[in-house]
């Protein structure tokens, strides 16, 4: 089964730190993703890479940034948290198929309070 | 791009009853995967299935890409069953992005 872990179940931050996000995939997959997800607004995409040392950003990027220096590690970094960035964070992982058809497995969540 | 829209928003079923989730795509599409969302948040992949159909246990789900839409078919409902379903697209642009539906909520009630 594809494992992927998220380092953080809850956290609680203050307005201003510096914050991250790790999220690590056991199964040697080339692609990894960031979303966010609020009442509401559904889940939204955050930022993406296609494969070490490769970022794209998504639908919102604004105020993130991300870093995978290893294939089996995304990690997402919140420059200067804000309490807009309260949220649940999910790390999803995939293996790259012909035409990106494969499926996309999900960590467990990181529920970020910013106060 | 693509839209993905899913049906109904909100679901409430009593335990043992059968039920059917819809989810329509606005254009063509490569993929399409079901997720559900438990209570603690976790998104577990139930079905990935470009079309035709699949059955896992109670849970089964049809795609007809050609008429796009998709079908996620609950049988005999057990209250674990609650939570969030989203069903999720990829469009034919080969973006690798995964384009969600807003979701049905589904509560069952023992």
């Amino acid at each position: 089964d594809v494992k992927v872990t998220q380092s953080s179940r809850y956290l609680v931050k203050r307005t201003g730190e510096k914050v991250f996000l790790e999220c690590v995939q056991d199964m040697d997959h080339e692609n990894m993703f960031w979303y966010r997800q609020d009442p509401g607004l559904g889940l939204r995409l955050i930022y993406f890479s296609y494969d070490v040392k490769m970022k794209e950003k998504g639908d919102i990027p604004e105020g993130y940034s991300v870093s995978r220096e290893k294939k089996e590690r995304f990690s997402l970094i919140l420059e200067s948290a804000s309490t807009n960035q309260t949220s649940m964070y999910l790390c999803a992982s995939r293996r790259q198929g012909v035409s990106y058809n494969s499926p996309l497995h999900f960590g467990n969540g990181t529920r970020l309070t910013v106060t | 791009g693509i839209q993905v829209e899913q049906s109904p928003p909100d679901l409430i079923l009593q335990e043992g009853a059968n039920s059917t989730l819809r989810c329509n795509f606005s254009d063509s599409v490569n993929n399409l995967q079901w997720f559900h969302q438990n209570p603690w948040g976790q998104l577990i992949n139930l079905f990935y299935i470009p079309s035709g159909t699949k059955q896992n246990g109670r849970l089964s789900a049809t795609t007809v890409a050609t008429e796009r839409y998709s079908l996620l078919y609950i049988s005999s409902s057990q209250t674990t069953d609650s939570g969030v379903y989203f069903c999720a697209a990829y469009g034919s642009s080969n973006t690798g992005k995964l384009i969600f539906g807003q979701g049905t909520t589904l509560q069952v009630k023992p």
